[in-house]
């Protein structure tokens, strides 16, 4: 398996508070992703990152932020939860060779609830 | 906007039937269409189809692309009960850089023993 962990793996929480999700990986690679995955919906790309304090918007941004100052350390925030913010959290990471298609591995997802 | 749509969502089925898994989409600069089996965690990268390799097969899965009509097929054969899953397929609009896969919703298949 790839080295990619999240950090939490369950939480929580109530509406209103701030949530921060932890992504973290070990492959030295250039690209990391969050997703949310919905029933009825897949997988929805949130943010992603191309380097570090390099960050752009997915198609479901509204509501998260994202950080990400070390190569190995992608973090997202919803900086006021609310109840349809709960969902399960993939972070994904890719490399950067030019011409292929770059494999995106997984971690191994989060479980939110917003209460 | 770039959209996938799987079908069927949900299907059960016994143990050594042949399933079918459909995937369609519309993207623009389409690159290449992914498979992805997704147990009880992180999804696994099954197959990528792109405009060079439209056929692909590992055991007993398959996979062909249609680009002229925009689908994309999963066959599984002889099923076993370690096949059940959920079943992603998502596209690839870009093949360079930051890839940001589009989902379709996912099938949910389940093999009865």
């Amino acid at each position: 398996d790839a080295g990619i962990t999240q950090s939490p793996r369950h939480k929580v929480t109530e509406t209103g508070t701030p949530v921060t999700l932890r992504c973290h990986q070990t492959e030295n690679h250039r690209y990391m992703y969050w997703y949310r995955q919905d029933p009825g919906h897949g997988l929805r790309l949130i943010h992603y990152s191309y380097g570090v304090k390099d960050t752009d918007k997915g198609e479901v941004s509204d509501g998260y932020s994202v950080s990400r100052s070390k190569t190995e350390d992608f973090l997202l925030t919803l900086e006021s939860a609310t109840s349809s913010q709960t969902s399960v959290y993939f972070c994904a990471i890719s490399e950067s060779k030019r011409g292929s298609y770059n494999e995106q591995f997984f971690g191994p997802g989060t479980r939110l609830t917003v209460l | 906007e770039d959209k996938v749509v799987q079908s069927p969502l949900s299907l059960v089925v016994h143990e050594g039937d042949t399933v079918t898994l459909n995937c369609s989409y519309e993207v623009t600069n389409f690159r290449s269409l992914l498979w992805y089996k997704q147990e009880k965690k992180a999804p696994t990268f099954l197959f990528m189809l792109t405009s060079s390799g439209i056929e692909k097969k590992s055991g007993r899965l398959s996979s062909i692309l249609d680009k002229k009509e925009l689908f994309s097929i999963l066959n599984i054969t002889a099923t076993q009960t370690g096949d059940s899953a959920i079943y992603l397929c998502a596209v690839v609009p870009i093949i360079q850089g930051a890839q940001k896969l589009v989902f379709g919703q996912g099938t949910r298949l389940t093999i009865n023993p």
